[in-house]
């Protein structure tokens, strides 16, 4: 199946532990980005990367590290979790990295801290 | 700052009868405009995108326009059915390589 895949799909972890989610892309697309959306259903763009180069860096807290082995790969790494950062986070990917591509999502990872 | 309004969280309609779902932007000035479809534990889905120098964009029962004097874009599904139960979120994105998300409208055809 051609897509954007996250692993894991349920997350529950305690506070302060470090968790790492990831993501593919089969599709040949050059840009990929990490979203996170909140209880609210707002969802907000974190980072993006395009051919493994970072572009978008929103203001994020420092502990979230994404890393891109490939452009192939988003990898999020999030260090000393803690409560407000419960939410779904969903990778997505596009073609280039020109705001008229559409983008295709990943299912997300829901990340429960407890 | 930049904001995205959807016109209600939740709407609800008669199978048969056409959707309209509401995009507003305030301080923002997008060269596009793309609407997607977003399922209960699933991720959003593409559905159609308009760019700013367009009124109208069609795709089978769907139907978006964008005016850009109102700052304003109209989501329309016509003849809905119950499947087309879902939130549909709009997203602009101008001269940054970024999409910018509304918070969504929750809408439930009832058969």
């Amino acid at each position: 199946d051609t897509a954007v895949s996250q692993t894991p799909k349920y997350l529950v972890t305690q506070m302060g532990n470090d968790k790492s989610i990831k993501c593919e892309q089969n599709l040949g697309h050059d840009t990929m980005y990490w979203y996170k959306q909140d209880s609210k259903k707002f969802l907000k763009i974190m980072f993006s990367y395009n051919n493994k180069e970072l572009i978008i860096n929103e203001t994020v807290p420092n502990r979230f590290s994404p890393k891109s082995p490939d452009k192939a790969h988003l990898n999020l790494h999030i260090n000393s979790l803690e409560l407000g950062d419960s939410a779904v986070y969903f990778c997505a990917s596009s073609p280039r990295d020109f705001s008229y591509n559409e983008q295709f999502f990943g299912p997300g990872t829901r990340l429960t801290v407890l | 700052s930049q904001k995205i309004e959807q016109n209600s969280e939740a709407l609800n309609i008669q199978e048969g009868k056409t959707a309209t779902l509401t995009c507003n932007y305030t301080n923002y000035s997008p060269a596009y405009l793309q609407w997607y479809r977003q399922d209960p534990g699933r991720g959003p889905v593409f559905l159609l995108l308009i760019r700013e120098n367009e009124k109208e964009k069609r795709k089978e029962r769907l139907k978006v326009t964008f005016d850009t004097t109102l700052k304003q874009s109209l989501f329309h599904i016509t003849a809905s059915q119950p499947a087309d139960s879902a939130t549909y979120l709009c997203a602009l994105s101008g001269s940054a390589r970024q999409l910018t998300f509304g918070s969504g409208t929750q809408l439930t055809v009832l058969p």
